[in-house]
């Protein structure tokens, strides 16, 4: 399969607790995004990289966010101290750089997250 | 970047029935992409079209932009069940910003 993964698909966790998700974009790509969505809204731009560059991350992100794309690759999502208000879905996309003419995205299935 | 505005919020349609979704934005774009998303699963790319072209086809997909109205238009001729999902536009402003922003999409019920 040569899309984009993303793991865990679920992850029920306890207010409080810490979460991490990963990212595996499509191999060639060298953007990686990552969006939030709730029930009924589109997705919500978090954050995007640039092979390991981190280039913008939105105000919605808060100090208990954090991503990473160590090596250009995968990425990972950490929210420390969850809440019942992350409870959502994790979004992840990746796309190929190149002229602002041909930046299709191409998303993961998700992880949906529950904060109980 | 730029948020689009997909109208309307909802769509109920008979299958074999067409369906058109719009989509309006406010300032000069490179391009414009249409993404479906079906319930609980990621978006999936349907069309991509540039700011320089005014109509694309994809199998049973028509996309038409008019830059002069800043707005554009999903058809979707003889609709499937298998059709039912949340549309959404995304318009690629001209600024250096890499990021898609999305509406809240329109959510099209294809009826058996």
């Amino acid at each position: 399969d040569t899309g984009v993964s993303q793991d865990p698909r679920h992850k029920i966790t306890k207010r409080g607790q810490n979460v991490t998700f990963r990212c595996d974009p499509i191999s060639e790509h060298n953007r990686l995004y990552w969006y939030r969505q709730t029930l009924g809204q589109g997705p919500e731009f978090l954050t995007y990289f640039q092979n390991e560059a981190q280039l913008e991350k939105s105000r919605l992100l808060s100090d208990r966010f954090s991503a990473e794309r160590p090596k250009g690759s995968f990425s990972t999502l950490e929210i420390q101290r969850t809440e019942q208000g992350d409870s959502a879905m994790y979004l992840c996309a990746s796309s190929l750089s190149g002229g602002a003419m041909n930046t299709e995205a191409f998303f993961g299935q998700g992880t949906r997250l529950t904060v109980v | 970047s730029q948020q689009g505005e997909e109208d309307p919020q909802a769509l109920s349609i008979q299958e074999g029935e067409n369906a058109t979704m719009n989509c309006s934005y406010k300032t000069s774009i490179n391009n414009l992409q249409w993404y479906r998303q079906n319930s609980g699963r990621g978006l999936v790319h349907l069309i991509l079209i540039r700011s320089n072209e005014r109509e694309k086809h994809s199998g049973r997909l028509r996309v038409t932009l008019d830059t002069s109205k800043k707005s554009s238009s999903l058809l979707i001729t003889a609709s499937r069940a298998a059709d039912t999902a949340s549309y959404f536009c995304a318009p690629r402003g001209m600024d250096s910003s890499y990021k898609l922003i999305f509406g809240s999409g329109t959510r099209l019920l294809v009826r058996p």
